[in-house]
């Protein structure tokens, strides 16, 4: 099976602007889960999604949101960008209902805000 | 906040030795999960040990846990120069609606030829 994909890989934007990023997660699998990685505070959960639905969510303003498609697929919008929102942004799958609770993540999409 | 807390946070190796990191958290959890992260790039799932696990073994990966100390450790033997990661512990309190992983700081290992 093919694994988790993000696009893009690397994006460059400036401040006050709106970023869309996308995931595509294993095949079969329903539940998708964003990341925020930076080298202050490191990982952080953003928010999860299953079935369309947003399940839960992380400690994050508002600027940040996203959705499931019915095919699983994610996006995260991040609008009203800050410099302070540069950072590796992770997705990751996971079978929920599966033998492991295994989440898988994807390359990562690499945000430059200046 | 991070759940886990990694120690050393740096580690630098001869090929051949073996890096033994630790991770601490602080609340009840579900599965902690090891996940090897190569400069910057996405995380590579190594191992997941339940919490009524005690040890589990994959390849050259030695994992063990103490929910009585909430701590666990990752040993590598025999590292290689391509170990050279950032190595994160997560840990997960519960499934459904409420699963999301929490991740210490990491270690940085250097595996040196």
């Amino acid at each position: 099976k093919a694994g988790v994909t993000q696009t893009p890989r690397y994006l460059i934007k400036t401040r006050g602007q709106q970023v869309t990023l996308s995931c595509s997660p294993i095949s079969g699998h329903r539940s998708v889960s964003w990341y925020q990685q930076t080298p202050g505070q490191g990982l952080q959960f953003l928010f999860e999604y299953f079935s369309e639905t947003q399940r839960n969510k992380g400690n994050f303003p508002g600027r940040f949101s996203g959705r499931q498609f019915s095919n699983s697929r994610s996006e995260m919008n991040v609008s009203t960008l800050e410099l302070g929102d540069s950072a590796l942004y992770l997705c990751a799958s996971r079978l929920e209902g599966g033998p492991t609770d295994t989440q898988y993540f994807g390359p990562g999409t690499r945000l430059t805000v200046l | 906040s991070q759940q886990g807390e990694e120690d050393p946070q740096a580690l630098s190796i001869q090929e051949g030795e073996n890096a033994t990191m630790n991770c601490s958290y602080k609340t009840s959890i579900n599965n902690l999960q090891w996940y090897r992260q190569n400069s910057g790039r996405g995380l590579v799932h190594l191992i997941l040990i339940r919490s009524n696990e005690r040890e589990k073994h994959s390849g050259r990966l030695r994992v063990t846990l103490d929910t009585s100390k909430k701590s666990s450790s990752l040993l590598i033997t025999a590292s290689r120069a391509a170990d050279t990661a950032s190595y994160f512990c997560a840990t997960d309190a519960g499934g459904g609606s409420n699963y999301k992983l929490t991740f210490g700081k990491g270690t940085l290992l250097t595996v040196n030829p």
